[in-house]
């Protein structure tokens, strides 16, 4: 089974500093994705990165990194110079090879830019 | 094409009554999600089309709950004999893909379903 945690409910970062989610996941499929969803209070989920399980670097996009760690199994993402607009749910997820097509999600960290 | 878009936004619903949402996937998308949402949790899926049929169902999905996609373009959610515990968000994804784990979801801004 494909199990995603997140630890931390609420995060508070300031205005331009950077600030890292947490995410831990655990799953026998050999292959598999995780992937980081962003979701404002208007309820959509946005995309922000993925990495795969065999990618041997760390995924980056913009102001978002992944510092993969896969012996521990962790997926952490980090947003540098946090900007008002960064408030939001954020969601770790993955999704394996061998479990079917459906997304597993964490249960969400909040975060709250302070100016 | 604007993206994933789901319809009602809203609905309040009396306890028994029959709701149904819809969903319309970005099209080039063959691969459509079906994800609850309640207060405090993350997305638990309920149902997975590739194309028009329906290969996975959760366990989540009682027989009070129909979904369907006809011609593998929009799909409908329905819920029968509604219930209190029904309130919650319900999301619709739509993706590429052929079967890797490396193809993210799109999602649609969900229909906040509330049974009163």
């Amino acid at each position: 089974a494909q199990k995603i945690t997140q630890t931390q409910p609420g995060m508070f970062v300031q205005e331009k500093e950077a600030v890292t989610l947490d995410c831990t996941y655990d799953t026998s499929d050999p292959s598999y994705g995780l992937f980081w969803y962003k979701q404002p209070s208007s309820g959509e989920m946005i995309f922000l990165i993925y990495q795969g399980s065999y990618d041997q670097q760390n995924a980056t996009e913009g102001r978002y990194s992944l510092n993969f760690q896969k012996a521990r199994k962790s997926a952490n993402l980090v947003i540098s110079a946090s900007q008002l607009g960064d408030s939001a749910m954020y969601f770790c997820a993955m999704r394996g090879q061998n479990t079917g097509n459906q997304f597993y999600f964490g249960t969400g960290t909040s975060l709250t830019v302070i100016p | 094409d604007t993206g994933v878009s789901q319809n009602p936004r809203h609905k309040i619903t009396k306890r028994g009554q029959n709701v149904t949402f819809r969903c319309d996937p970005i099209s080039e998308h063959n691969r459509l999600y079906w994800y609850r949402q309640t207060l405090g949790q993350g997305p638990e899926f309920l149902t997975y089309f590739q194309n028009e049929a329906q290969l996975e169902k959760s366990r989540l999905l009682s027989d009070r709950f129909s979904a369907e996609r006809p011609k593998g373009s929009f799909s409908t959610l329905e819920i029968q004999r509604t219930e209190q515990g029904d309130s919650a968000m319900y999301l619709c994804a739509s993706s590429l893909g052929t079967g890797g784990v490396n193809t993210e979801a799109f999602f649609g801004q969900g229909t906040r379903l509330t049974v009163v």
